[in-house]
């Protein structure tokens, strides 16, 4: 079965500034690999996926992650954070038919002025 | 409506009431599931119904019973439950043939148990 670790619990950042949040997984075969965010009081949304193809995926809101299957990796990053990506960020990974998408904890994105 | 829509969105109850959560997908999609958000805690995937079969039970408790009358609606009865059962109930859909695609999920219902 697949899982999910993400490294970080909490990541405060500056406004302005880059962030990376870390995922890495683990499964016996091919997965698929989705970053989701969730807002207050709301439930997850897409970000961006990687279902096959250039291993560099652009999603919403300026936000992009990276396949590297040597490193078992999909790091989500944005070169320029603002105030309202604060939120709570999910990294999930499937198998071809989504009957077992496993999530990680979760990391929470704190952006300061 | 679009999307997936959860009712109610916020519940309390007692440890010996019976209520239900009811989740409605408007996406034509085929596949629905029950996650459970706890604090904390990775999501926990509850319940998956595919063509309206489940085809997922992750060893949850008896007290929680999935109903999936047809593509478009999924329930959760709720019955004796425990304290620790409080949690944000959040349901999604997907479509899973031919190939499978991100999930897409209500806003959640919070569930708190007394």
């Amino acid at each position: 079965a697949q899982s999910v670790t993400q490294l970080d619990s909490q990541v405060p950042v500056f406004e302005e500034a880059p962030v990376e949040l870390r995922c890495n997984y683990s499964s016996s075969v091919s997965v698929y690999l989705f970053w989701y965010v969730q807002y207050p009081n709301q439930g997850l949304q897409l970000l961006l996926k990687y279902l096959s193809g250039s291993t560099l995926v652009k999603g919403i809101n300026g936000f992009e992650a990276e396949f590297n299957k040597s490193q078992t990796s999909f790091h989500l990053r944005k070169p320029s954070v603002h105030i309202s990506d604060t939120a709570e960020y999910f990294c999930a990974v499937s198998d071809w038919n989504n009957n077992d998408m496993r999530f990680g904890a979760g990391t929470r994105l704190t952006v300061k002025p | 409506e679009t999307g997936v829509t959860q009712t109610p969105r916020h519940l309390v109850m007692g440890m010996t009431n019976k209520k239900s959560l009811k989740c409605e997908q408007h996406l034509g999609h085929n596949a629905m599931y029950w996650y459970k958000q706890s604090a904390k805690k990775p999501l926990e995937l509850m319940f998956v119904y595919s063509l309206e079969e489940r085809v997922e039970n992750n060893s949850v408790p008896s007290r929680f019973s999935p109903e999936c009358p047809n593509s478009s609606h999924l329930f959760l009865h709720l019955h004796t439950l425990q304290p620790e059962d409080s949690a944000l109930y959040l349901c999604a859909s997907s479509q899973v043939h031919p190939e499978a695609g991100e999930l897409f999920f209500g806003e959640g219902s919070r569930l708190t148990v007394l």
